[in-house]
């Protein structure tokens, strides 16, 4: 599995674009990145997912360069509701069928 | 459909009793999955079924922890005896070939004292 780098936390404000990076450089050819957003005390739950160019979804962008060695995932305009740790991972795309590996994820703080 | 359901959502014990969690997949997912989350070692899973049989139990901690799927619809997650560094919120997932992504239940927050 490429080993993904993101920031421990970032803090925002209502209304703003947030943006978390992620850093796999060492992801495969065949390595999808996938995003899961976790509320405090619920699961985590996939919320966008990628190979290149852009993606985006009722709920958030993801961004993804040439080189696949980063990627972004982009929040537009946030709300308190947004609060919650944000989990990048770089999977085959039939992960969903073998297990997950999750690493620390970011811990977005968004205030009114 | 409900979701994935999980039973109890909180759990307190004391050491040395066994606990047992509960879990039903949403109907239709062959694949369901038990992931263990601490502070100290984050989101790590224990074991997972495909069609009610275990493929890979690698993160079952010790011979303490057992779990079954005794049909498509139920799984359970044993730990006997219980310590106080089990204590941890246990999450199971389901998915089924359709999908790319798992769907996580509420999880059970588990308290050994």
């Amino acid at each position: 599995l490429a080993k993904t780098t993101q920031p421990i936390s970032m803090d925002s404000y209502e209304g703003q674009e947030v943006n978390i990076t992620c850093s796999h450089n060492n992801i495969a050819t065949n390595d999808y990145i996938t995003w899961y957003q976790q509320f405090p005390s619920q699961g985590p739950r996939f919320i966008i997912q990628g190979y290149k160019t852009k993606v985006t979804n009722e709920v958030a962008s993801l961004f993804i360069p040439a080189d696949r060695k980063s990627s972004t995932l982009s929040l537009p305009r946030v709300s308190l509701s947004d609060t919650a740790v944000y989990y990048c991972l770089a999977i085959k795309r039939d992960t969903g069928r073998r297990a997950l590996t999750f690493g620390s994820g970011t811990r977005l703080q968004v205030q009114p | 459909d409900a979701g994935v359901i999980q039973s109890p959502r909180h759990e307190v014990t004391e050491m040395g009793q066994e606990v047992t969690l509960r879990c039903k997949p949403i109907s239709g997912h062959d694949y369901l999955f038990w992931y263990r989350q601490t502070m100290m070692r984050g989101l790590e899973l224990l074991i997972y079924f495909n069609n009610n049989v275990p493929i890979d139990d690698s993160g079952m901690p010790e011979d303490r922890f057992s779990a079954k799927m005794p049909n498509a619809s139920f799984s359970t997650l044993k730990i006997q005896p219980s310590e106080p560094r089990d204590s941890a919120v246990y999450f199971c997932a389901g998915t089924s070939s359709q999908y790319n992504e798992q769907f996580f239940g509420p999880g059970t927050r588990l308290t050994v004292l």
